[in-house]
């Protein structure tokens, strides 16, 4: 089936520090999609994405769909410890409902006060 | 967006028991979904649920394991039946946000089991 290959697996830095997680594809994906899951919560949606080349922000978070809709990357800016958490990025192809969005492993963020 | 209540939250098990998880949505959904995620691991659909007819499942998942039931469009249960520690896992319920927005999915908080 489809994968998507989401690096890093984890990242440890500091308060303030910015932080870049991406994921890619072998597939492409018309839908391109970002959640947080915070511990003992269920993944909550940060940014969607839905044009090839499309760059959109949410406060300090900037997430891109990849040209080649293979591949898209979240930035996190100036991290705080509230940003602790699982991120998953998620792709989703024409024509296939919502809930058959292929998931990647997700990045586990430690931020340091 | 839709709020989505899950029951239990939690809940540790015997082998060989079956549990029932409830899904509550607050508003009409014509499809429900069903996640596992497993101990540090990423989402895994088990199948969807659609009011009126039976749920459709994964590869891997069968409706003997894992029975749904959709009563109407705003709950649905799953059931994780004879359950053993291989079944250990948080179960995520999920709805597609409305039209407009689609693809963007909204989950329930999780119910995790830990199976003895």
């Amino acid at each position: 089936g489809q994968q998507l290959n989401q690096s890093p697996q984890s990242m440890f830095i500091q308060e303030g520090e910015d932080v870049s997680m991406n994921c890619t594809s072998s597939s492409i994906f018309n839908t391109w999609l970002w959640y947080k899951q915070d511990p003992g919560e269920g993944p909550v949606l940060l940014i969607a994405l839905y044009k090839a080349g499309e760059l959109t922000s949410n406060g300090r978070l900037t997430a891109q769909f990849g040209i080649t809709r293979k591949d898209s990357f979240l930035n996190i800016s100036a991290s705080i410890p509230s940003d602790v958490g699982i991120y998953f990025c998620a792709g989703r192809r024409i024509n296939t409902n919502a809930g058959k969005s292929t998931f990647g492993d997700g990045t586990t963020l430690t931020v340091k006060p | 967006s839709a709020v989505i209540s899950q029951k239990p939250s939690r809940d540790i098990c015997q082998r060989g028991t079956s549990l029932t998880i409830q899904c509550q949505v607050d508003s009409q959904v014509t499809m429900m979904f069903w996640y596992r995620q497993q101990p540090g691991q990423s989402l895994t659909l088990i199948a969807t649920a659609n009011q009126g007819s039976e749920a459709t499942y994964e590869s891997g998942f069968v409706i003997d394991k894992f029975p749904i039931s959709r009563p109407n469009l705003t709950f649905s249960t799953l059931t994780v039946s004879n359950m053993s520690p291989e079944d250990s896992s948080i179960y995520l319920c999920s709805v597609e946000a409305a039209s407009g927005r689609t693809g963007e999915l909204f989950f329930g908080e999780g119910s995790r089991l830990t199976v003895l």
